[in-house]
């Protein structure tokens, strides 16, 4: 069965604390994503990656960092923390396509609470 | 840029009741449509796609068929169950490098016994 796991389902933290989101997949997948969920706007892409060490912005990169040491890992960085980072936070991964698109495999999220 | 437009929510239905949500995308060249579906408490999950025009995704009862002239997706099902009681997303992937998707803004279904 493949899987994407995170690394906390539930967080909360202090405002200017630096917040660390790990991401695992065992599928052995290129490309792995990393998105927020709110309320009545869908799911907002922030960072990617494509390769071990290569990282590519979303829409919205602000406030965030990533790495990616391993190909099976991917980390998003919160590096000050603040309170309208309170989100869900949704990783994926998928194989590089070919001719067709590969599914995208999520994780069950983590709801970071900011206070 | 790309962008999807799903119906507001919440959608709230009787068992057995025909469920239609309307998504509609703005895109350049030929994407592919997606419905993601989010069980409660779960991570995101694909339900169907349809990646040329005039193509249907089917699965689990749901059904969506890809209209290029009218830019939609819609999903529809016949006859809903309790178990359909979910957060539902459009969304499309340009296929290009990563394949990045665009997602819509989602809909919350619930299904009353």
């Amino acid at each position: 069965d493949v899987k994407v796991t995170q690394s906390s389902r539930y967080l909360v933290k202090r405002t200017g604390e630096k917040v660390f989101l790990e991401c695992v997949q065992d599928m052995d997948h290129e490309n792995m994503f990393w998105y927020r969920q709110d309320p009545g706007l869908g799911l907002r892409l922030i960072y990617f990656s494509y390769d071990v060490k290569m990282k590519e912005k979303g829409d919205i990169p602000e406030g965030y960092s990533v790495s990616r040491e391993k190909k099976e890992r991917f980390s998003l960085i919160l590096e000050s923390a603040s309170t309208n980072q309170t989100s869900m936070y949704l990783c994926a991964s998928t194989a590089v396509g070919r001719s067709s698109y590969n599914e995208q495999f999520f994780g069950p999220g983590t709801r970071l609470t900011v206070l | 840029g790309n962008s999807v437009t799903q119906m507001e929510g919440p959608v709230t239905l009787s068992e057995e009741a025909f469920l239609t949500i309307n998504c509609t995308y703005t895109a350049t060249g030929y994407p592919s449509l997606f419905w993601y579906v989010q069980y409660p408490g779960e991570g995101l999950q694909l339900l169907l796609k349809a990646t040329k025009a005039d193509d249907k995704g089917s699965n689990k009862g749901f059904e969506a068929t890809y209209r290029k002239e009218t830019t939609s997706f819609h999903l529809e099902k016949g006859s809903v169950q309790v178990s359909d009681s979910a957060v539902y997303f459009c969304a499309l992937s340009d296929l290009q490098g990563a394949q990045k998707l665009v997602f819509g803004q989602g809909t919350r279904l619930t299904i009353n016994p």
